[in-house]
């Protein structure tokens, strides 16, 4: 079973310029989380989607944002890119077990902003 | 405010060194305690789910056990491979709340 994947790799942009990262869940799974990691920090939530919309969303500005396809693919958009925006974006997708949403991430996209 | 504290921020064991890593954690309402491991610039990979007080999990040389408060990762006769940095989460059981409250993690460093 293919895991999440995410796109591209790496991303290098100037600040002031719009970054789209994508991500595909495991198959199966309609949820979709966003998640940023800063170099020495931990993993901050930014946007959860499911079923097509947004649920919930972290203690971001609204120059983040994304949204879901009609095949559970996920798209986030940073615009006006800043350069502490500099960080590690990992996408997980999810299926209730149980009570629970076990997450899987993706290998993550590597952002820098110059 | 939900939290969630590991400790300590790093370590350093020999191979063969047996250790136990912690997670402490203050929610409103504990709905599932994760446990994943991350290498290098790569994504976290799940290791454990714990749902209740006295629940233990075990995976090769990993346990992973949860208290009202605290959730220890164990981990016995480390070898060289399991040099990672160790992530726990908590889902709050919140509704509308799906997402995850991470740790800052514990850099397991093991030594040949």
């Amino acid at each position: 079973e293919a895991g999440v994947t995410q796109s591209p790799t790496h991303l290098i942009k100037t600040r002031g310029q719009q970054a789209t990262l994508r991500c595909s869940p495991i198959s199966g799974h309609t949820s979709v989380y966003w998640y940023q990691q800063a170099l020495g920090l931990g993993l901050q939530f930014l946007l959860w989607y499911d079923e097509g919309e947004e649920r919930n969303r972290g203690n971001f500005p609204p120059r983040f944002s994304g949204r879901q396809f009609p095949n559970y693919s996920s798209e986030l958009n940073v615009n006006a890119l800043e350069l502490e925006d500099s960080a590690l974006y990992l996408c997980a997708s999810s299926i209730p077990t149980g009570l629970v949403y076990e997450q899987y991430f993706g290998p993550g996209t590597r952002l820098t902003v110059t | 405010e939900d939290q969630v504290t590991q400790s300590p921020e790093a370590l350093r064991l020999q191979e063969g060194e047996s250790s136990s890593l912690n997670c402490s954690y203050t929610v409103s309402g504990l709905r599932g305690l994760f446990w994943y491991r991350q290498d290098p610039g790569k994504g976290p990979e799940f290791l454990f789910t714990l749902y209740s007080a006295g629940e233990e999990k075990e995976k090769e040389r990993l346990k992973a056990t949860l208290t009202k408060k605290e959730s220890f990762l164990h981990i016995t006769a480390p070898k060289p491979e399991d040099s990672a940095t160790y992530l726990c989460a908590v889902q709050v059981d919140q509704t509308g709340a799906n997402n995850l409250f991470f740790g800052t993690g514990t850099r397991l460093t093991v030594i040949p």
